[in-house]
């Protein structure tokens, strides 16, 4: 069955780039909508944004101007870059996938630390 | 503070009914599809109910959702102690142009 797995640093240090990728695996990642959330400790869920396969995005306003979502078919991979982090960042990201609506499968989440 | 309004907290003994609410405005539930997220202890959501009353298989039919308004509900029947989770709603806001989530309900089972 499709698995979605998030990898990439678990400590990222103030103003500095965080990045995440997202692999699908037992699938195709060449049709639905793929999305990150994130959820920081203790607390609710917030939408990133998300990609479609052939590329187009849609950003939360709130963090548009830091983050970018990408997307590589070849290695059947989306990827996660939000910029100038800080404390506030800190949180489990989580990959999905879905429609532009919602989400029916998601990876088991990565924490990542914003922290000097 | 989440655009979507859900009680923090909710409980029920075994075997008891349990609604959970979610209330939103004009541009998200008024509007726009409702979806439900189960999320255990330690664990990643999982999507419970989709279109407002949508179950997708494998969840079982305890589980159910409705929409009436700007405001939407999840109810569970029969209820488990395996039920005990946080459950989050969720909708596509048309001001925001994304997607909105509830704060959350905590649900206890007694």
């Amino acid at each position: 069955q499709v698995q979605l797995q998030e990898s990439g640093p678990g400590l990222v240090k103030p103003s500095e780039t965080l990045s995440l990728t997202c692999t699908v695996s037992g699938g195709s990642i060449s049709s639905y909508f793929w999305s990150w959330i994130r959820q920081p400790p203790g607390k609710g869920l917030e939408w990133i944004g998300y990609i479609y396969y052939s590329g187009g995005t849609n950003y939360n306003p709130s963090l548009k101007s830091r983050v970018t979502i990408s997307v590589d078919t070849s290695r059947n991979q989306f990827s996660l870059k939000l910029t100038s982090v800080t404390a506030a960042d800190t949180a489990v990201y989580y990959c999905a996938r879905g429609t532009r609506r919602y989400f029916d499968l998601w990876g088991r989440g990565t924490l990542v630390t914003v922290s000097s | 503070q989440s655009v979507l309004t859900q009680p923090p907290s909710a409980s029920g003994t075994p075997g008891q009914r349990v609604t959970i609410s979610c209330s939103g405005s004009t541009s998200n539930i008024g509007s726009n599809a409702v979806s439900w997220y189960q999320q255990l202890p330690g664990t990643a959501p999982k999507l419970l109910i989709y279109s407002n009353n949508e179950r997708p298989s494998g969840v079982p039919d305890r589980f159910s959702g409705s929409k009436s308004g700007t405001s939407a509900s999840l109810a569970i029947s029969g209820l488990q102690s395996e039920d005990e989770a946080d459950y989050y709603c969720a909708a596509w806001d048309d001001n925001l142009n994304g997607v909105v989530f509830g704060g959350g309900t905590k649900l206890t089972v007694l």
